[in-house]
């Protein structure tokens, strides 16, 4: 069965610092997501993603942060510069056209230090 | 935006009982409600999801209630096993390839 992959599956960076976290969706899906959370938390919204363009996003999804498809198999998250509270687990998931059904990638977890 | 409010947020049945997690949503544009189960250290799975077009849905031991006028939903397991020890989140969306806003989670220990 198909599944979201992400890389790494944990970043370590140091405050200030430019981070990519790397999404592949199931190869038919059309709609991306971003979520995160945070240790012990619930899972948060960021963005969602469909024909090369945001959808919505969060009160989260700052201008620190962006997202991409820079292929036909990638969708990407940058975070610009990141902040201590930035650390958390980060979550892509994908879904289908005509479903609403998201499958969640396993995560990359991001420790700033 | 949506909020999605959970309870309760921990859980803990004797195995063979019964297990329900109850929800409520603001948003009455929202259409879908999913429930995510995540072990520790793993991504949320998704284990049943509703449309505000039925009342109720059934997969073997998980059931699904939805009360659109008073914007609830609640999760039903029977028959529980150690195995279903986890933290379960619901979730509502307007299913456009929006936002899904999740509840707190509810952390369910099943004792053998």
């Amino acid at each position: 069965e198909p599944e979201v992959t992400q890389t790494p599956s944990h970043q370590v960076t140091q405050m200030g610092q430019e981070v990519i976290l790397r999404c592949v969706p199931i190869s038919n899906h059309l709609y991306f997501y971003w979520y995160r959370q945070i240790l012990g938390q619930k899972v948060e919204f960021l963005v969602s993603f469909y024909n090369n363009e945001i959808s919505e996003k969060s009160e989260i999804f700052d201008d620190q942060f962006s997202v991409e498809r820079p292929d036909g198999s990638n969708f990407t998250l940058k975070i610009r510069s990141t902040k201590l509270e930035d650390s958390a687990m980060y979550f892509c998931a994908s879904s289908a056209q005509g479903t609403d059904t998201q499958y969640f990638g396993p995560g990359t977890r991001l420790t700033v230090l | 935006g949506e909020n999605v409010e959970q309870h309760p947020s921990t859980l803990s049945v004797q195995e063979g009982d019964s297990a329900v997690i109850k929800c409520t949503y603001s948003d009455s544009a929202s259409n879908y409600f999913p429930w995510y189960k995540q072990e520790l250290g793993k991504r949320p799975q998704l284990i049943i999801d509703i449309r505000s077009n039925v009342g109720e849905k059934k997969d073997q031991r998980i059931a699904v209630t939805l009360n659109k006028t008073a914007k609830h939903f609640s999760l039903h397991i029977t028959e529980t096993q150690p195995e279903d020890s986890a933290v379960y989140f619901c979730a509502a969306s307007d299913g456009r390839g929006g936002d899904m806003r999740f509840g707190a989670g509810t952390r369910l220990t099943v004792k053998p």
